[in-house]
């Protein structure tokens, strides 16, 4: 079964520092995707970055970096040079399957705080 | 830019009322879901929707709900007999096959709140 796991209900960060938000999931699909989504306090849900489980290197989106350890089940999001807009929400999903009728579940979620 | 609508924003019902939340998938995208999220915990996946029909549904999506594509455009969650417990927000979801990442595009989610 699926399932996704972040163990960082809340982190803070220093305005300008790099952060990084952990995640694992286990699967026993050899075919997966994993994706991060950021929730502001406005409440929509915004898409951030994608990593498919063949893929040789690490995704990265501006800012926003997958550090993707396959052997470890890892898919961690750095996010370098925060702002006070990267306050929010964090939540590591993951979609089993290559099609997109496959159920994409979500972790509990990280709350980042930027202090500035 | 093409984004998922939802209607209501926010809707008040009393326990044991049926209620119906209704989404605008991206036109051009085939797979829609329904999402839940109680007071900005964790998102729960309750139903995915292809080719007219369930593709996969969780153990919260029991008999009190259902989902329909009524037209071309509209995808609807059904809730038969609201309990407190339902109050939450509801996220509708999209994608297309098309999109190598498969990544969802959200709408702005329907607040309910079962009183």
């Amino acid at each position: 079964a699926q399932k996704i796991t972040q163990t960082q209900p809340g982190m803070f960060v220093q305005e300008k520092e790099a952060v990084t938000l952990d995640c694992t999931y286990d699967t026993s699909d050899p075919s997966y995707g994993l994706f991060w989504y950021k929730q502001p306090s406005s409440g929509e849900m915004i898409f951030l970055i994608y990593q498919g489980s063949y893929d040789q290197q690490n995704a990265t989106e501006g800012r926003y970096s997958l550090n993707f350890q396959k052997a470890r089940k890892s898919a961690n999001l750095v996010i370098s040079a925060s702002q006070l807009g990267d306050s929010a929400m964090y939540f590591c999903a993951m979609r089993e399957g290559r099609t997109g009728g496959f159920k994409t579940i979500f972790g509990a979620g990280t709350r980042l705080f930027v202090k500035a | 830019e093409p984004e998922v609508t939802q209607t209501p924003s926010h809707q008040v019902t009393q326990m044991g009322q049926e209620v119906i939340l209704r989404c605008v998938p991206i036109s051009n995208h085939l797979y829609f879901y329904w999402y839940r999220q109680i007071l900005g915990q964790k998102v729960e996946f309750l139903v995915s929707f292809y080719n007219n029909e369930i593709s996969e549904k969780s153990e919260i999506f029991d008999d009190q709900f259902s989902v329909e594509r009524p037209d071309g455009s509209n995808f609807t969650l059904k809730i038969r007999s609201t309990k407190l417990e339902d109050s939450a927000m509801y996220f509708c979801a999209s994608t297309s096959w098309t999109l190598n990442t498969g990544e969802l595009f959200f709408g702005e989610g329907s607040r309910l709140t079962v009183l």
